[in-house]
Order: C-alpha cells, then sequence, then structure tokens
C-alpha cells in the first residue's frame, strides 16, 4: 500500500550516459515534484505538474526531462549525465488545497562515476 | 523573498536532554507551518503541523508552536530518545494561483541523539 513510489533506489552511471527515474502515487493526488537532496541534505524543487500539465520548473538545465503519462506517474529523465548531478531524488505528491503537505516517495540515490 | 531559516548543521544531545530546533519564517503571505523529518534511508515526512497563529503542533512528544509576532515556529521536545535522530526540516507552503504553490524548506537541522 505504498502512497508515492519510485524506482530505482539506487542509480550507478558513468558521465554522459542518459537515465530514467520512474515515480507513481496511488493517492489520487492531482500534482506531483522532482525534488533534488543534496549531500547537505538540503532540499531544491525542480518540477511540479498539475494533472499532467508542467506548472513549476525551477530553471533547472534542460538536460532534465520530467514527463507525466497520467496524474499518477511522474518520470524524470536525465540526458548525458554529469558529476553534479549525483544527489538524491525525491518524488512527492500533494492533494489540493494551499496547506495540503507532501508526501514524498523514499528516493532514488543517482551516483554518477 | 519567502525563506524559512532554522538551526544549522548538527545538534548532539544525549538521551533524556531537552530540545529546541529554532525555525524563524520569512514570508508576506499568512500560511500553515510544518516540520518534516527524514529518517536514514527515507523521503522526508510530515512531522507535525500548525494552521494558524497561537496554533501549536504536536507529535510523538514534540511541540511547536506558531508564533505570528515573532515569525517563528521552534521545534521542542523535553526529553530526547535515541529513535528521534534524523533530519528536521521546517517549512511553509507559498501559495499560487491553482495549485501552483510550493513548499519552500529551511536548509534542515541533523538531530543525532547519544545514547
Amino acid at each position: 500500500d505504498t502512497a508515492v513510489s519510485q524506482t530505482p533506489k539506487y542509480l550507478v552511471t558513468q558521465m554522459g550516459n542518459d537515465k530514467s527515474i520512474k515515480c507513481e502515487q496511488n493517492l489520487g493526488h492531482d500534482t506531483m515534484y522532482w525534488y533534488k537532496q543534496d549531500s547537505k541534505k538540503f532540499l531544491k524543487i525542480m518540477f511540479s505538474y498539475n494533472n499532467k500539465e508542467l506548472i513549476i520548473n525551477e530553471t533547472v538545465p534542460n538536460r532534465f526531462s520530467p514527463k507525466s503519462p497520467d496524474k499518477a506517474h511522474l518520470n524524470l529523465h536525465i540526458n548525458s549525465l554529469e558529476l553534479g548531478d549525483s544527489a538524491v531524488y525525491f518524488c512527492a505528491s500533494r492533494d489540493r488545497g494551499y496547506n495540503s503537505p507532501l508526501h514524498f516517495g523514499n528516493g532514488t540515490r543517482l551516483t554518477v562515476t | 523573498g519567502d525563506s524559512v531559516v532554522q538551526t544549522e548543521g548538527q545538534v548532539l544531545p544525549s538521551e533524556g536532554d531537552s530540545l529546541i530546533v529554532n525555525c524563524s519564517y520569512e514570508t508576506t503571505q499568512y500560511p500553515s507551518l510544518f516540520w518534516y523529518v527524514q529518517y536514514p534511508g527515507e523521503g522526508p515526512q510530515l512531522h507535525l503541523k500548525a494552521m494558524k497563529a497561537n496554533d501549536k503542533g504536536r507529535n510523538k512528544g514534540f511541540e511547536a508552536m506558531y508564533r505570528k509576532e515573532t515569525t517563528s515556529f521552534h521545534l521542542e521536545k523535553d526529553s530526547v530518545q535515541e529513535s528521534d535522530s534524523a533530519v528536521y526540516f521546517c517549512a511553509f507552503p507559498r501559495g499560487g494561483s491553482g495549485n501552483t504553490g510550493k513548499l519552500i524548506f529551511g536548509q534542515g537541522t541533523t538531530l543525532q541523539v547519544k545514547p
């Protein structure tokens, strides 16, 4: 009965490769997000989709491309991976309403060598 | 602009010590306030919340009072346990039209309780 699930949990790859991370939520939420957490634990929003429509794009390099095939899924594709992309990436979803909390997945640890 | 500043870095109390993790927020809006907790290997999860001024959020012995006059939402606990060790984030939503809002997070405070 996992609420927000993302795969894979770990991803190790070489510079220059292309990789994808998948996310699914079964909470019925309309809005989904991708966050990046660096080694100092700082959480930075990358993208947000509301009912398959991109609504937030926080000056992320265009090597990162989110895709939302339906409102329960939000995938993240990364082209030409760089060392600085190494981080933990979290998917999250949120119900309607200004004060609704975020529900996070357990993260994907990406290591670029 | 909208921002959150909280106790920086690591806090290293011993089991049974009292705890305060400071959180100060800045915004022109009147948002709810949240504390999120992140245990090792997991995503952040909502720990407690307060919807309006003078509300007190409570969970697992932790408390935080929404103080609008000082724009603060400090996290407190009388007696910490080793199992409380985690990263704690203070946050509030920044609204937008429709559901375009997002959460503004503080930089995180790592609590490591010594046995």
